[in-house]
């Protein structure tokens, strides 16, 4: 079947401007985490969603950043008024038995 | 912080084996050890995992230490589309646990013809 997807693939953003990064999970799994990983870098966790319920936040760097998952599905990351330091690359990933299925990620470039 | 030690970077002959070493000393007893690679502008895929014993499964055996320090990821007949990164990462799963991964740096894997 179909595996995680996202969009856009690349996105490019003044200084300022706020986005939204789509991810659609493999159908039927209930647990979603977004990723951010910096060039060079392996992935940093951001944030947690078992079903609609956002569990962890923790790896969110800043209230700029805000995820949902409102119907339990589809996630959207949201950033607000974007920064040079935001430029990265966001995945997304849906999790079953134990094994995270990954996106092939959006990325960021803020100029 | 990455619970994990591995070399930055290997190589090997295509064909060959190729094993990837990682030391997580300070594994803890519901800790799983997971192997993930990443192929150039791809998000990572998963590969095996386990918690003391050995596995092997299409792509790949991963051999655990009786003291569970150290693991190794086998690929037994690499490929040139085996370059990628691969990650060792230790979680705990299930329980209250859910699973959130830990990346560190990996150990960059090239294939020579």
């Amino acid at each position: 079947g179909a595996g995680v997807s996202q969009s856009p693939r690349y996105k490019v953003a003044k200084r300022g401007q706020d986005v939204a990064l789509r991810c659609d999970p493999i159908s039927g799994h209930v647990s979603l985490f977004w990723y951010q990983q910096a060039l060079g870098q392996g992935p940093e966790f951001l944030t947690y969603f078992q079903n609609e319920a956002q569990l962890d936040k923790s790896g969110l760097p800043s209230d700029r950043f805000f995820a949902e998952r409102p119907e339990g599905s589809v996630s959207t990351l949201k950033i607000q008024r974007t920064q040079q330091e935001d430029s990265a690359v966001y995945l997304c990933a849906s999790t079953f038995r134990s094994r995270q299925y990954f996106g092939p990620g959006t990325r960021l470039t803020v100029l | 912080d990455a619970k994990t030690t591995q070399p930055p970077s290997m190589d090997c002959a295509e064909g060959r084996a190729a094993n990837l070493p990682c030391n997580h000393s300070t594994i803890s007893g519901n800790e799983y050890v997971y192997w993930y690679r990443q192929i150039h502008s791809q998000g990572p895929q998963y590969i095996i995992h386990g918690l003391k014993n050995n596995e092997t499964n299409e792509m790949a055996s991963l051999i655990i230490t009786e003291d569970r320090k150290s693991s190794t990821l086998i690929l037994p007949h690499a490929t040139l589309r085996d370059t990628a990164v691969y990650y060792c990462i230790v979680e705990a799963t299930g329980g209250t646990s859910y699973g959130k991964l830990t990346f560190g740096q990996g150990t960059i894997l090239t294939v020579h013809p």
